[in-house]
Order: C-alpha cells, then structure tokens, then sequence
C-alpha cells in the first residue's frame, strides 16, 4: 500500500472557482502533515502546513482528519498563479512522504 | 535565513561516467538532509537522508551513493551511471521534529 494517496487529476477549472484536493495516508504515526506546490521543472514549495483543528491563510484552508487518515486541501477565488501541482506530505520521525501530487490547471 | 544551495544546475553524463552532486546549507545547525529523485511526470523517490556528519540512511539499494563530510554539506555520488539514473535529484533540510522540510533548487541529470 502506498504512503499517501492523491488523486492526480488534471483539475482544470476556471479562474474564481473553488476547488479541493484530498489525499489519504497509510501510517497513523505520521506527526505532522503539509501541502507543497510544485511548479513544472522546479523543486517543491511548502504551501502550508496542516494542523489538526484545521487552518487557513489567505484564499487556502488545510483540514485533517486523523481518524479516517485524510487531508485536504481547498482553495477559493483561484488564479491563473495556483497553476501547479499539489503535494500531499506527512511526515513520520525524519522522514516526509510525498504523494504523487494533483495537477491543477487554472483556465482564464 | 536559511539557504540551501545544488550544484550544478544541470548535467549531461554519459553512461558508466562517474557522478558527483553536491548541496550545502547556510544558516542552520546540525540539519537533516535528504537526497530526493523525481523522474520525469513521477513522484519523488527518497534516497538517502542523514541526521548527522557521517550518519546516512539508505532507502533504495542501487548504484548511488551519499556521503555527509561537514554538517551542512551532502554529497551523492556514482561510480558509474546507468540510463536509468536520470531524472531531477532534489536536494532538502529540516530541522526538528515536526518541522517542515525545505528544497534546494535541483540538479537536472540526463544519462545518454
């Protein structure tokens, strides 16, 4: 079974919609948890972490929920720039686990 | 703030060449430090992580090899390149528990 779980989309939706990804995790001792973006040909970007009474900032809001292993992430008004792929990433002891990402193509 | 630099940016090697990849962190003490490959329209594949000088953990049993000599500073290499170790090699750090994990900016390494 695999560490995290995402759906890989592509999501096209047009700029102002609201759009969510989820991901599932496999290891219920994962501590921590984050969203990356990861532009075409360049390295992964922390987007925000996830904290487990759920958190937001600005037009994103990150959610988990350790009981069923589920992460999510919902982003509102979208624009051209959220063009990206989204990483999923828990992290356990020293080690972080990505998910294969959830391309996310914001048309005008 | 803290820094983290790869080099070079990119690389063309042919096969059964030798590889040496390096990044080095600026700004911190005693970081983890992680070697990732990403192939092409792939996920990232961890290959090494090290929690201190000397100290490396190997996740994928293959031709490559890491090594930490100074605290900020990790170094993956290869006797000699196979086709299949191309792809974009993905240096990043974190600091303790629970913190996050930060990206160098990678090294595109084509193996002809």
């Amino acid at each position: 079974r695999k560490e995290v779980e995402q759906d890989p989309g592509p999501f096209n939706v047009p700029e102002g919609a609201t759009v969510a990804f989820n991901c599932t995790y496999s290891n219920s001792a994962s501590q921590s948890f984050f969203w990356y973006r990861q532009d075409c040909r360049k390295e992964p970007k922390l987007l925000m972490s996830v904290y487990s009474s759920g958190n937001e900032d600005g037009r994103f809001t990150a959610q988990l929920n350790r009981a069923s292993q589920y992460i999510s992430l919902l982003i509102r008004d979208s624009k051209l720039s959220d063009s990206a792929t989204y990483l999923c990433v828990p992290r356990t002891g020293n080690q972080f686990y990505f998910g294969t990402g959830t391309s996310l193509t914001v048309i005008p | 703030s803290q820094t983290i630099h790869q080099w070079p940016a990119t690389l063309v090697q042919p096969v059964g060449s030798p590889l040496s990849l390096e990044c080095t962190v600026e700004g911190t003490s005693n970081p983890n430090l992680y070697w990732y490959r990403q192939a092409a329209g792939r996920g990232l594949q961890l290959l090494f992580y090290s929690v201190g000088i000397g100290q490396i953990s190997s996740e994928v049993p293959q031709n490559l090899s890491a090594s930490r000599p100074q605290d900020r500073q990790f170094i993956l290499s290869s006797k000699k390149l196979l086709l299949s170790d191309s792809g974009f090699y993905l240096c990043a750090w974190s600091e303790g528990a629970g913190e996050t994990q930060y990206f160098g900016p990678g090294t595109r390494l084509l193996v002809l």
